[in-house]
């Protein structure tokens, strides 16, 4: 196992346009979290799923965005109807019964 | 909200120590300090956690003051390669998830 794995690296799409981006999360961790970072900030919590079960979503996730971790292994996060504040980088993490999180190295969105 | 206040920069010379301090005056008592680092254009990497005792491990030592108001994160010989944005972060853990704040960035100097 590589780690925590997020694919694509990067994303250029139009406004109005649909993305969908997906998160390996480590095997045996059963706790999967996304966060979204603009530059010179910190990591901000979107959502995250114990199993297959969205336990939380920050009011940051608003209708445009649904996540999902079907058979509770790999996830993915989609925007619709994009927007140019929706460019970021999407930070997937995973960890076990809440442990230390390991993160991948994230989808940096451009929305042009 | 972050829960910690870490000063924005600081520098350091390649082979020292590099203290990072912490300020936590309103964690409570189930709460662990959580220390992060995120080098560019990479995912935020676990360094160390803590409760009440100090912690060391391979990365580095984690400095809890009895009263737990503030913390200090020790990198015994920083290398240039310690050059990131360390964050300091106060969680319970379990299912309470992690809050970023805008961290501290830390230049390793040769």
């Amino acid at each position: 196992d590589t780690g925590v794995s997020q694919d694509p690296r990067h994303k250029i799409t139009k406004r109005g346009q649909n993305v969908t981006f997906r998160c390996d999360p480590i095997s045996e961790h059963n706790r999967l979290y996304w966060y979204r970072q603009t530059l010179g900030q910190g990591p901000e919590f979107l959502t995250y799923f114990q199993n297959e079960a969205q336990l939380e979503k920050s009011r940051l996730l608003s209708d445009r965005f649904s996540a999902e971790r079907p058979k509770g292994s790999f996830s993915t996060l989609e925007i619709q109807r994009t927007e140019q504040g929706d460019s970021a980088m999407y930070l997937c993490a995973s960890s076990l019964d809440g442990g230390g999180y390991t993160f991948g190295s994230g989808t940096r969105l451009t929305v042009v | 909200d972050a829960k910690t206040t870490q000063p924005p920069s600081m520098d350091c010379a390649e082979g020292r120590a590099a203290n990072l301090p912490c300020n936590h005056s309103t964690i409570s008592g189930n709460e662990y300090v959580y220390w992060y680092r995120q080098i560019h254009s990479q995912g935020p990497q676990y360094i160390i956690h803590g409760l009440k005792n100090n912690e060391t491990n391979e990365m580095a030592s984690l400095i809890i003051t009895e009263d737990r108001k503030s913390s200090t994160l020790i990198l015994p010989h920083a290398t240039l390669r310690d050059t990131a944005v360390y964050y300091c972060i106060v969680s319970q853990g379990g299912s309470e998830k992690l809050v970023f704040g805008k961290g501290m960035k830390l230049t390793v100097n040769p």
